[in-house]
Order: C-alpha cells, then structure tokens, then sequence
C-alpha cells in the first residue's frame, strides 16, 4: 500500500494560517471519514490531533481543525504558534482493512 | 490513565529475530472497540503501520510486512507482542506500541495513546 501524499515543509508567521494536505485515492481518504491527524515533536512520540476528519481530541486547541474534499484530507492551524512547529501525519483507513500513514509534513515557524 | 511501554532488545543482527513487547497499563488490553497496535518511524523518517491485534488474537497487517510479522497477544499479562523475521538494516527504526480504535463494521480509526518508543538497531 502507498503511504498518503503530503508536503515535505510548511511554514508560516506566529500568527498565520496554514494549511497541510493529505492527498489519497478513492480506495483510502476518498471513500472512508476516519482520517486522523498526529502532531510529532522531535524525539517524541505522535499525539493524536484530529480524528474522523473533523474530531478534535480532548484538550487540543480549537486552533486546529480538519477538513475533507474527494481524494485530499487537510489540516489547518490558524494562529500560528511557536510550539506548533513539529511534524505532522495524517492517517486513514483503506478498502483494504488496513491502515496507512502520509509522508509527513515538516511546519515552521518563521 | 492508559499507558503503554515498550520493551526489548536495542540491537539484533542482520537475518534474526526482531522481538518486542508493549505493556498496557491503566486499563484492559481485553476492552472492546480497541485494537492494539505496532508503528514504526527510521530514523529521519515517516510513520509506518506494521499491524493490529484483537485481544481474541484476529490480526490485520500491513501487506508489505505481513510474511515476516507475527503479533500476538497475552491478556492474562495484559501485553501484547511483536515479531519481525529476517531482519535487514532497512528494520533500523524507533517501534511504537499504541492503542487502535476499531468500530463496528471493522473500520480502523485513530491510534491514541502510544508508547514511548524503542529503537531497535539492526546491525552486526
């Protein structure tokens, strides 16, 4: 199975949107709503964000939302801060009953 | 609080054996809905599923994987385990243990918590 297509880097101002696209096939993102979103610090493990495309987690800031259109899943944070430079992965169910990550996407913050 | 740990050998070498363990703790490995879960991340790297498991014992892996992982469960210890055979450098990666939401119908959702991490060097 293919891992999900993100952007290598994203960066912004403290203060700034952005946006992180998770791009799939119709057999993964496309058909299925259990997308998540995983927020990484270095040498860290992930902390899940965002799950069944929209859901935020207990205790995640409403700065962060998730959204779905076709094939491509994103992730925007708005009001950029410090502490959110980190990596970020999407994930989603497949048709296949498995389950695959994206590449990952490097935010910072400038 | 659900927690879970991993444990094992840092180093195996080059066509052996990868054996790890994850320990929950803080709740039952035998609750329903969840599945537990092995990822693992090279170094540099992204975010790699290797499979789930049921604490019946039914299992989902990845294809890529599947020939050489073996997960198993042991409820009355509360853990669950990870196998990977013949090992090469390209295994070289931090292992994660978390928990994995699975619904009714069988669709896999989210992993949360997860472990700390443990990284396992394949080298001679």
């Amino acid at each position: 199975q293919s891992a999900l297509t993100q952007p290598a880097s994203v960066s912004g101002s403290p203060g700034q949107s952005i946006t992180i696209s998770c791009t799939g096939t119709s057999s993964d993102v496309g058909d299925y709503n259990y997308v998540s979103w995983y927020q990484q610090h270095p040498g860290k493990a992930p902390k899940l964000l965002i799950y069944g495309v929209t859901t935020r987690t207990s205790g995640i800031s409403n700065r962060f939302s998730g959204s779905k259109s076709g094939n491509t899943a994103s992730l925007t944070i708005s009001g950029l801060q410090a502490e959110d430079e980190a990596d970020y992965y999407c994930s989603s169910y497949t048709s296949s009953s498995t389950y695959v990550f994206g590449t990952g996407t490097k935010v910072t913050v400038l | 609080q659900l927690q879970l740990q991993e444990s094992g050998p840092g180093l195996v070498k080059p066509s052996e054996t990868l054996s790890l363990t994850c320990t929950v703790s803080g709740g039952s490995i035998s609750s329903t809905s969840y599945y537990w879960g092995w990822i693992r991340q090279p170094p540099g790297k992204g975010l790699e599923w290797i499979g789930s498991i049921y604490y019946t014992g039914s299992t989902y892996h990845n294809p890529s994987l599947k020939s050489r992982v073996t997960i198993s469960v042991d409820t009355s210890k509360n853990q669950f385990s990870l196998k990977l055979n013949s090992v090469t450098a390209a295994d070289t990666a931090v292992y994660y243990c978390a928990r994995h939401r699975r619904y009714s119908g069988g669709f896999f959702d989210w992993f949360d918590p997860w472990g700390q991490g443990t990284l396992v060097t394949v080298s001679s």
